[in-house]
């Protein structure tokens, strides 16, 4: 089957790092994205990852372990505009047109 | 990004009424998708189309029928829904389909949120 895991809810400190982890069941890993949704918005995306390592683009950064099935987003010297909800994202062999989406992290960030 | 749009943002109806989602995107993708995100469940796929043509239909009920008449567009036909069908419906498009490569990387519209009474 499939199976996707994050924490539901995060909170931390303007200036700060905070890691959102990911873990992940499929028949079939074929890539894994990020995205951002803002309260009342459509996700955006964030990072796509289908080797192992870390993708740095600016303040957000992301890392795959295919082995561990595991994925972790990275958010450096946070901004009140961050907080929204991240969702993790595998894209599975077994269906050819199909991703399956996490229940989303929300991520509150204080002053 | 604005290049996916979605009418209307916000919808009421009642159980016995027939309405419409409409999603048009300026992207020049092949790809469409219709999605339903629900209060603290992860975004739930219902269909694909690829070329106008449906290529995924995710065991939706037959209430909810999409339509896509050609590349840019793509509705979602509403009618006697119930109110767990309450949700936030959202639209996407992609290059092409993610079977393989970035270029599949899924681009949302805004979004209608839907209350069925």
């Amino acid at each position: 089957g499939q199976n996707i895991d994050q924490p539901t809810e995060m909170t931390a400190t303007e200036g700060a790092i905070v890691q959102i982890n990911c873990t992940y069941q499929t028949s079939g890993f074929n890539g894994l994205f990020w995205y951002q949704q803002h309260a009342g918005e459509a996700p955006t995306f964030l990072s796509y990852n289908v080797l192992d390592g870390l993708e740095e683009k600016g303040r957000f950064s992301s890392f795959l372990s295919r082995s561990k099935g595991y994925s972790y987003l990275l958010l450096k010297e946070l901004q009140m505009k961050d907080s929204a909800s991240y969702l993790c994202a595998v894209r599975d062999r077994s269906s050819a047109s199909k991703i399956i989406f996490g229940s989303g992290t929300r991520l509150s960030i204080r002053p | 990004e604005t290049g996916v749009t979605q009418t209307p943002r916000h919808l009421v109806m009642g159980m016995t009424n027939k309405k419409s989602l409409k999603c048009e995107q300026h992207l020049g993708h092949n790809a469409m998708y219709w999605y339903k995100q629900s209060a603290k469940k992860p975004l739930e796929l219902m269909f694909v189309y690829s070329l106008e043509e449906r290529v995924e239909n995710n065991s939706v009920p037959s209430r909810f029928s999409p339509e896509c008449p050609n590349s840019s567009h793509l509705f979602l036909h509403l009618h006697t829904l119930q109110p767990e069908d309450s949700a936030l419906y959202l639209c996407a498009s992609s290059q092409d389909l993610p079977t393989s490569g970035a270029t599949d990387t899924q681009y949302f519209g805004p979004g209608t949120r839907l209350t069925v009474l």
